[in-house]
């Protein structure tokens, strides 16, 4: 049973980079089977999808238009997780991140990270 | 982009009893539907995909049908357990969108 467990910051200053990391087991950041994926919700409940990667002959990059410029998501097979990076944040950018596997659904998630950017 | 509407917005409830819950997309989105619980300070769950396929643990009082562009989530008789927000999003395109959810609480 696959299972993603988030690290990082719940405090971010404005115009800082945010960055968080969803560590994976049960599963490889390398399937080809799978896409992984970062999702925030905000605190009225409505969710948002950033960004994925996922590896087929080679890794890709998909990006939610309104992130494009300001997002990175990397993988790292060597510790099968995957991290997000979302720079020049302001405070609407706070929220709760997920990761979360993609099997065309979003059948696994991980625990939640409340970000705030605040000074 | 599709857009995905609940209704409604809230929905009280017995325990025991039946609640139906509505989702309609703003275009055709075949049978790519899918349905999430939230409870509160939790990840969202998958609770149904396919329109009608419970996810692996999923009790049987769950249950999805619909097509196109209008969906509904049935829970036979509730649990004290049910007492959640659910979401239905469409995969069918992207991004992939949800809708603003039902919360169901106690009657």
């Amino acid at each position: 049973q696959v299972q993603l467990q988030q690290s990082g910051p719940g405090l971010v200053k404005p115009s800082q980079t945010l960055s968080l990391t969803c560590g994976i087991s049960g599963d490889s950041v390398s399937s080809t089977s799978t896409a992984w994926n970062w999702i925030r919700q905000s605190s009225s409940g409505g969710f948002e999808w950033l960004g994925r990667t996922y590896y087929r002959l080679n890794w890709s990059f998909d990006y939610a238009v309104s992130m494009r410029g300001r997002i990175s998501i990397t993988p790292d097979t060597s510790k099968n997780q995957f991290s997000l990076q979302l720079t020049s944040v302001t405070p609407a950018d706070t929220a709760v991140y997920y990761c979360a596997r993609e099997k065309a659904f979003f059948d696994s998630w991980g625990q939640g990270t409340l970000v705030a950017v605040s000074s | 982009e599709i857009v995905m509407t609940q209704s409604p917005a809230t929905l009280s409830v017995s325990p025991g009893e039946r609640a139906t819950l509505s989702c309609r997309a703003s275009q055709n989105v075949y049978s790519k539907l899918a349905w999430y619980q939230q409870k509160p300070g939790q990840a969202p769950r998958l609770l149904i995909y396919g329109t009608s396929t419970r996810a692996t643990g999923i009790p049987a009082r769950f249950s999805g049908s619909g097509s196109g562009t209008e969906f509904t989530l049935t829970i036979s008789s509730l649990q004290s357990e049910d007492f959640a927000v659910y979401y239905c999003q469409q995969y069918i395109n992207w991004p992939k969108t949800f809708g603003p959810g039902t919360k169901v609480d106690i009657k």
